[in-house]
């Protein structure tokens, strides 16, 4: 199946600062790639979406990028407050026979941590 | 609060038992997904109904089974538990097959 790696693992920044994962796949078929923030105990919750008819999409302090000939998108994240703390998970929808159903692949997870 | 609702919120149980874990979809939506989250394993895509159709299939063990009832609720089984059944399991629900999924709050599953 499709596998989606995510890094970096864990990434501390200082408030204010800007933050970047991203996030590469091998499927060049795929069509579909949100963002979820899960803090501890809660559920992932959508910040950001990109199709692959689009390269850039932002949402006030949040962008996504997509470059397809290379098979990778990234999350940026600039001036982060404490709040943005959680962990972040980039996924896809892969295409098997031809066919997306809809059901997300995910990354790994990535730590960040704000400091005041 | 994305709409999606589960039950119940916290589950303990002994190996080799039987659960059910139940997701109610936002209203309107047709399509729901199940996934597993734990530590080891990240999370995993388990199954997916579609107006009260299977439509795809994960890394969902044939002790798991689900269904989705005529209105559109969702239940997922769990049988002859074992300790690494221990996760949280979250329910998802989207418009159609290819539209942004919306979670609910999960079920934590510790078997004993």
């Amino acid at each position: 199946g499709e596998n989606v790696e995510q890094h970096p693992s864990t990434l501390s920044v200082q408030e204010g600062d800007s933050a970047v994962i991203k996030c590469t796949y091998s499927d060049s078929a795929s069509n579909y790639f949100p963002w979820y923030k899960q803090e501890l105990g809660k559920r992932p919750q959508l910040i950001i979406d990109i199709r692959s008819n689009v390269g850039e999409k932002k949402d006030q302090r949040i962008a996504v990028t997509l470059n397809k000939t290379a098979k990778h998108f990234s999350l940026h994240i600039t001036e982060t407050q404490p709040e943005d703390s959680a962990v972040y998970f980039c996924a896809l929808t892969p295409k098997e026979g031809g066919t997306s159903y809809g059901k997300l692949t995910f990354g790994q997870g990535t730590i960040l941590t704000v400091h005041p | 609060d994305s709409g999606v609702t589960q039950t119940p919120k916290h589950l303990i149980t002994a190996t080799g038992q039987r659960v059910t874990l139940r997701c109610s979809p936002r209203s309107g939506d047709l399509s729901v997904y199940w996934y597993q989250q734990s530590l080891d394993q990240g999370l995993q895509f388990l199954i997916q109904y579609y107006n009260g159709e299977e439509r795809a299939k994960g890394n969902i063990l044939e002790r798991f089974s689900a269904q989705q009832f005529p209105d559109l609720h969702s239940e997922l089984n769990l049988s002859s538990l074992e300790l690494g059944d221990s996760a949280l399991y979250f329910c998802a629900s989207s418009v159609a097959q290819r539209n942004t999924q919306y979670f609910g709050p999960g079920t934590r599953l510790t078997v004993l």
